[in-house]
C-alpha cells in the first residue's frame, strides 16, 4: 500500500504486505530527516533517519528514501505486522536550525489481519 | 540508550489552576530540551526550546507567561501551564537533545493535560 501523507492521512494494508508512507517537505535548507512512529497516547519513537548527502538508508525492515529534487521522503516497511499500526511522522531539521524539528502532518497506518 | 522521562503522564485540573510537567533525561545530560504540543490526530507543534541555565526560546505565537519553562539542571526541564483553561487541554511532549549519534532527539512519553 502507498500513501501521500498530506492527502491520504490513513493507509490500510494487509498483514505481510509492504507499506509505503510518503512525506513532502518544503524547506530546501533541511539537511536531516527522521521518521518517527507514534502509538496512541505515547511519545514519538525514532525509526530511521537520513542525511541529505544520501538518497537511501536501510534499517531492520524499514527503508527511507530521499529525493531532494522534488523534496520528497518515503518510509518503506517490509512485511508489515500488526505491531506496525501507528501514526508515522516525518520530521526535518534545517542546517543551523539548532536541532529544532519540524514535523509533517502524519499518516495513520492500519494493518489488517 | 537515551531515556527521557515525563511526569505526570496524565493530569486533570480545574480551570484557573497551574500545572507543572517535568521532563528528565535519565542517563545523559541534556543542555537543550524541546517542548511540543499535540492536539488529537494532529502533528507535533514546537512550543519552545529549553536551554539549561538560560531563558527558554519560544516559538511565534506561544505565550511565554502562559507556558513557563525552567531548565535549572542538566537533567531536568519543567513546563508550567499557568492559569490553565479548557483550551490548554492537550498532549504535551518533551524531547532532549542527546548531542551525539543518529538519534539526536529522544522523546518522552508525553503528558495528557485535561482542564475542566
Amino acid at each position: 500500500g502507498e500513501s501521500v501523507g498530506l492527502h491520504l492521512p490513513t493507509l490500510s494494508v494487509q498483514e505481510g504486505d509492504n507499506s509505503i508512507i510518503n512525506c513532502a517537505y518544503s524547506n530546501s535548507a533541511s539537511d536531516y530527516f527522521i521518521w518517527y512512529k507514534q502509538e496512541s497516547g505515547k511519545g514519538p519513537q525514532f525509526i530511521i533517519d537520513i542525511r541529505s548527502n544520501m538518497d537511501k538508508r536501510q534499517g531492520q525492515r524499514v527503508t527511507v528514501l530521499l529525493n531532494k529534487t522534488v523534496k520528497h521522503l518515503s518510509l518503506q516497511i517490509a512485511a508489515t505486522q500488526p505491531g506496525d499500526s501507528a501514526v508515522y511522522f516525518c520530521a526535518e531539521n534545517k542546517s543551523g536550525g539548532g536541532n529544532k524539528l519540524t514535523f509533517g502532518t502524519g499518516t495513520q497506518l492500519k494493518v489488517e489481519l | 540508550g537515551a531515556v527521557v522521562s515525563q511526569h505526570p503522564s496524565r493530569v486533570i485540573c480545574k480551570s484557573g489552576t497551574s500545572v507543572k510537567i517535568e521532563c528528565r533525561s535519565l542517563d545523559f545530560q541534556a543542555t537543550t530540551m524541546f517542548w511540543y504540543r499535540q492536539f488529537p490526530k494532529k502533528s507535533l507543534m514546537l512550543m519552545a526550546t529549553s536551554n539549561e541555565g538560560s531563558k527558554a526560546t519560544y516559538e511565534q505565537g506561544v505565550e511565554k507567561d502562559k507556558f513557563l519553562i525552567n531548565h535549572a539542571s542538566l537533567t531536568l526541564s519543567t513546563l508550567t501551564v499557568t492559569s490553565a483553561h479548557p483550551e490548554d487541554s492537550s498532549f504535551y511532549i518533551c524531547s532532549a537533545f542527546t548531542g551525539s549519534g543518529a538519534n539526536v532527539l529522544t522523546f518522552g512519553a508525553g503528558s495528557r493535560l485535561t482542564v475542566l
